[in-house]
């Protein structure tokens, strides 16, 4: 069974540059998360889709951070401008139902922002 | 809003010595999770607690949900150096409409061989 995909698996841009981030979850999971997570820290939900809809986008930072799921299958999360803060890696998770499961994360995209 | 907090932040061990790390949240849970985040890696799931006072195992691993099912904790029995990494507990709050699941900031642990 392929796992969850994301890319590019590393970007360095600089501050006020737009940059965005894919994923492919596993097949036919429903629920798709990305999460922020800046080195030494625990993974911080970003926003929340069930199918192509969104569950919540509470802690997104809707002024430069945002994200689709146009088919309910990939997604796309972009930010525009980046500032020096959101270096960090954005994993992409998915779940089966989202219905209190266990999240399959991809390998992450490590940003640097300069 | 829900906070997760784990302790230690780092714990170093000899190898072949015990390891716990321990979780606690701000609210209620409906149930916990735990992950392992190898150096460079993503998060690995490891199990979920869901019944209050529940105790599961895996080989070496036992995993604590307290009977207020706000508090867990994980207990490695000697420790081997595959077990190097962050261990990561995350809650769902009981209740909550999402299902997302707030992360702690993870316990690191080092062994010295």
């Amino acid at each position: 069974e392929a796992g969850v995909a994301q890319s590019p698996r590393y970007k360095i841009i600089e501050k006020r540059q737009s940059v965005a981030f894919w994923c492919n979850p596993i097949s036919g999971h429903a629920t798709l998360y990305w999460y922020q997570q800046i080195l030494g820290q625990g993974p911080k939900l970003l926003i929340q889709f069930q199918n192509n809809g969104v569950v919540d986008d509470s802690q997104l930072p809707k002024d430069r951070f945002s994200a689709e799921r146009l088919k309910g299958v990939d997604s796309t999360l972009k930010i525009q401008p980046a500032k020096l803060e959101d270096s960090a890696v954005y994993l992409c998770a998915s779940t089966l139902t989202g219905q209190g499961e266990k999240l399959f994360f991809g390998s992450g995209t490590q940003l640097s922002v300069l | 809003g829900q906070q997760v907090m784990q302790i230690p932040q780092y714990q170093h061990v000899q190898e072949g010595e015990d390891f716990t790390t321990y979780c606690n949240s701000s609210t209620t849970l409906s149930n916990i999770q735990w992950y392992k985040q190898r150096p460079g890696g993503h998060p690995v799931f490891l199990i979920q607690l869901v019944k209050s006072g529940e105790v599961k195992k895996q080989k070496r691993l036992t995993f604590q949900f307290g009977e207020a099912k706000k508090n867990s904790s994980l207990h490695i029995t000697a420790t081997q150096t595959t077990d190097v990494g962050t261990y990561f507990c995350a809650g769902r709050e009981s209740g909550g409409g999402a299902d997302g699941l707030t992360f702690g900031k993870g316990t690191h642990l080092i062994i010295q061989p």
